[in-house]
């Protein structure tokens, strides 16, 4: 069956360090993989997307990975900041409309 | 530009019971989905709504139904509630059906079955 799976122990780490949070998943091979940051109590809000033929996408602090071989993904905070504590999770594409996959997400925690 | 909104944000229902949750979607968004999220996990797809038609579905039962307005707006309606049935669950808009993008997502509504 397809399975989504993401370090579910917490990570803490130190400001100003990089965080780096791991997706892996089994019996896929999704077009595309998203991640979205969650707060408590909110709904989850989207922060990058990349696609099968795409190796690495970057936007500010953010980097993600994309290995359709190892089927993983890497998502990496740089110069990361307490505000930066959030649950993140990993979703991939399935099927031909925008149904999402998510897994049950990694909580980070930065510390000052 | 409005974002998704959801109502109520929070409510309480007995075994049994039935409930309806609200959405209305981002502007300009055409199509709504709805997924489940229980304590600790990722959410679940439960079903998308594009032109007022169900466009695909996940493992959930029939009594967890919905409809879509011609406003873009959606419902979701659960009978015979399940203590399981507790979760915070998540609207979603976005454009489109395809495999184009992100999806944005209400703040949800907190169901709690006792």
């Amino acid at each position: 069956s397809q399975k989504i799976e993401q370090n579910s122990e917490a990570l803490n780490i130190q400001e100003g360090k990089t965080a780096t949070l791991t997706c892996n998943y089994t019996n896929y091979s999704p077009a595309y993989l998203q991640w979205y940051r969650q707060d408590p109590g909110r709904g989850p809000v989207f922060l990058l997307l990349i696609r099968e033929n795409e190796k690495e996408k970057r936007k500010e602090r953010l980097k993600v990975t994309f290995d359709t071989t190892l089927k993983q993904s890497l998502f990496h905070i740089t110069a990361s900041q307490p505000a930066d504590s959030a649950t993140y999770l990993c979703a991939l594409s399935s099927g031909g409309y925008n149904k999402l996959i998510f897994g049950a997400g990694t909580r980070l925690a930065v510390h000052p | 530009e409005t974002g998704v909104t959801q109502s109520p944000t929070h409510l309480i229902k007995t075994r049994g019971q039935q409930v309806t949750l609200r959405c209305s979607s981002q502007s300009g968004h055409n199509t709504v989905s709805w997924y489940q999220q229980a304590l600790g996990q990722g959410p679940q797809f439960i079903f998308q709504y594009y032109r007022e038609e169900e466009n695909g579905r996940g493992n959930f039962p029939p009594r967890f139904s919905g409809l879509q307005f011609p406003n873009y707006s959606s419902e979701l309606n659960v009978n015979a509630l399940e203590l399981d049935d507790s979760a915070l669950y998540l609207c979603a808009s976005s454009f489109g059906t395809g495999n184009t993008g992100e999806l944005f997502f209400g703040e949800g509504s907190r169901l709690t079955v006792l």
